[in-house]
């Protein structure tokens, strides 16, 4: 069974710090897709990235950059600078490769605060 | 282009009733998806339609149900409803989805709010 873990429940910071949200995956498929979510209070789920099992590359954009790891299944994300606009809910999901029928296997969410 | 719509936005049942949520996806997108979210988790997979078929299914009871239709709208009954059935019900669209699909991103709407009292 796939199950994806984002241990800070909360995080707290003031504006223009640098703030990583964590991602640990399990999965017993080889091949898999990860990807990242924000929900700001609105309620939509805004899409930011989806990185495929074979690519470890790490990614930047803007102030946002991803770490993923498989050694230590872990995705992680970074915002750099951070922005009160930052301030919203970070999903971290999981999916299977081959039409993802189980659909998206979340996470429990990080809430990020930004202060001013 | 008009993203992931949503219908209604908001909606007050009570205990035992009946419930059809509606979803438009993205023009051009015939994959949608369904999820739960309970307040302070992530969302939770209900269904999954691709051109009209089931595709896939999460843990769900069997008074959740879904279709899609030939514009690739799709709705989300709920029966005999409960007071833990409250949630934000979450559509979202992607343009593949079939088997042997490669898992583009699912975009998603803003929800429909369901209380039961």
């Amino acid at each position: 069974a796939q199950k994806v873990t984002q241990a800070q429940t909360e995080i707290s910071v003031v504006e223009k710090e640098d703030v990583t949200l964590d991602c640990v995956y399990e999965t017993r498929d080889t091949t898999y897709y990860l990807f990242w979510y924000k929900q700001p209070p609105s309620g939509e789920l805004v899409f930011l990235i989806r990185r495929n099992s074979f690519d470890e590359q790490n990614e930047i954009s803007g102030r946002y950059s991803w770490n993923f790891q498989k050694s230590t299944s872990s995705f992680n994300f970074t915002i750099t600078a951070s922005q009160v606009v930052d301030s919203a809910v970070y999903f971290c999901a999981l999916s299977e490769i081959g039409g993802g029928a189980d659909g998206l296997t979340f996470g429990k969410g990080t809430h990020l605060i930004i202060q001013p | 282009d008009a993203g992931v719509t949503q219908s209604p936005t908001h909606l007050i049942k009570t205990r035992g009733q009946h419930v059809t949520l509606r979803c438009s996806p993205i023009s051009g997108h015939k994959s949608v998806s369904w999820y739960q979210q309970v307040l302070g988790q992530g969302p939770q997979f209900i269904f999954q339609y691709y051109e009209k078929e089931e595709r896939g299914r999460g843990n769900f009871p069997d008074r959740f149900s879904a279709r899609q239709f030939p514009n690739y709208s799709s709705e989300l009954n709920v029966n005999a409803l409960l007071l833990g059935d409250s949630a934000l019900y979450l559509c979202a669209s992607s343009s593949d989805g079939g088997a042997g699909g490669n898992n583009q991103p699912q975009h998603f709407g803003d929800g429909t709010r369901l209380s039961i009292l």
